[in-house]
């Protein structure tokens, strides 16, 4: 069965503190790999899309690694405006299904 | 350019009624996706509509059911309501598929009672 998991589940860290989230997947024939960031009442928003293994995408602080089984979020010296939660979905080659995992909820303290 | 629109916001009902719930997609986008969150579960797909075909559907029972319009535009609709339904429904569009970049709307909060 496809399954996208995510760890840890929730991190705290410093201003400046930088982090690494995994995302780990077993979806055959990945068609690509998305991080997304959903803030408190609102919906998710589209931060990157990976589609092969060794591929990095970088966005300010943000930078997103892919192997042949797991994904890399890595936060560079974070800001309190970076807490949110940061989910990873990974879409299956062959059906238009995408498997998300359950989130990192991200605190950021001043 | 407009985002994704979703209506309504909110939504109080009870159980047994019906809801149907409305997906305004991206100028352009012709692949809409719905998916149900709840703190649980998490963010699970529901099902993806593109040029008005249902290409794609999740684990739900078939209480679950959606179309898309000529415009692009989605509704999904959940008959029966029970109370393990009150969650946020989401409705994501992108030109393609769930392949490609999906931008969500701000979500429908459903409440079952």
């Amino acid at each position: 069965e496809d399954q996208v998991t995510q760890s840890p589940e929730a991190l705290r860290l410093q201003e400046g503190e930088s982090s690494s989230l995994n995302c780990s997947y077993t979806v055959s024939g990945l068609r690509g790999l998305f991080w997304y960031r959903q803030d408190p009442g609102k919906g998710p928003e589209f931060l990157f899309t990976l589609y092969s293994a060794g591929e990095e995408k970088e966005k300010e602080r943000l930078k997103a690694t892919l192997t042949k089984k797991e994904s890399f979020l890595h936060i560079t010296a974070p800001k309190p405006e970076d807490s949110a939660t940061y989910l990873c979905a990974a879409a299956q080659g062959g059906s238009e299904k995408l498997v998300f995992g359950k989130g990192m909820k991200l605190t950021v303290n001043p | 350019k407009a985002g994704v629109t979703q209506t309504p916001r909110y939504l109080i009902k009870t159980r047994g009624q019906q809801v149907t719930l409305s997906c305004s997609p991206i100028s352009g986008h012709r692949s809409v996706s719905w998916y149900q969150q709840t703190p649980g579960q998490g963010l699970q797909f529901l099902f993806e509509y593109f040029s008005e075909t249902q290409r794609n559907k999740g684990n739900f029972p078939g209480r679950f059911s959606g179309r898309q319009f000529s415009n692009s535009r989605s509704e999904m609709n959940v008959s029966t309501l029970e109370l393990g339904d009150s969650a946020l429904y989401l409705c994501a569009s992108s030109w393609a598929g769930v392949s490609y970049e999906q931008y969500f709307g701000p979500g429908t909060r459903l409440t079952v009672t």
